[in-house]
């Protein structure tokens, strides 16, 4: 499964909209993205994951840029519960099904 | 409705003494996986069921690590004469499908701490 590079720690503002970057510029063209996040003390929480298209559900938004080699997880409107530590995951629908995690970007939610 | 459980949620163990970590995946979950969580690190895979079937124990770090899932729905990970590294969050997760682009869905975690 193809690598992901992501920020160690970013901040925003509650209320604001938080922008998680990822990139992937090794992923092959059967490999979703998927974002994961964990709360702290708590198990990893799925959040949204694609192939090509932006995506939307009601936690977040994905966009992937057309090339594929990178994405940014949006939360419209963040709150102090969303501080977290965030995966960006490259998976093949193929093969291993096991989730490779990265170090992950802390986002903390300022008041 | 449920999510995937854990058993216990702490565990303190002297180094030496067996251990055996339980997960209830969501009902119906025919995928279930197990990765090891150390402190300030993001999950590592261990290993990986389809319903009965361990297909995948790559990740176990060493023969005193063992995964059962005998009737293809609650797994038990055990780890025998347990060690000071084993030291970790232990954690579970269930997908619905055998293979494809599912979400894994996963249990609050088992906390290992060996004295």
């Amino acid at each position: 499964d193809a690598k992901t590079t992501q920020p160690p720690s970013m901040d925003c503002a509650e209320g604001r909209a938080a922008n998680l970057p990822c990139n992937h510029s090794t992923i092959s063209g059967n490999e979703y993205v998927y974002w994961y996040r964990q709360i702290h003390s708590q198990g990893p929480q799925y959040i949204i994951h694609g192939l090509k298209n932006n995506e939307t559900n009601e936690m977040a938004s994905l966009i992937i840029t057309e090339d594929r080699k990178s994405s940014t997880l949006i939360l419209p409107h963040a709150t102090l519960r969303d501080t977290a530590v965030y995966y960006c995951i490259v998976r093949s629908i193929q093969g291993a099904q096991k989730l490779v995690f990265g170090q992950g970007t802390r986002l903390t939610i300022n008041p | 409705g449920a999510g995937v459980s854990q058993s216990p949620r702490y565990k303190v163990a002297k180094r030496g003494q067996d251990v055996a970590l339980r997960c209830d995946p969501i009902s119906g979950h025919v995928s279930l996986f197990w990765y090891q969580q150390a402190l300030g690190q993001g999950p590592e895979f261990l290993t990986y069921f389809q319903n009965e079937a361990q297909l995948d124990k790559s990740g176990l770090p060493s023969d005193r690590f063992f995964a059962e899932r005998p009737e293809g729905s609650v797994s038990t990970l055990k780890i025998q004469r347990t060690q000071q590294e084993d030291s970790a969050v232990y954690l579970c997760a269930s997908s619905l499908y055998r293979t494809g682009s599912g979400a894994q869905y996963f249990g609050p975690g088992t906390r290992l701490l060996v004295l």
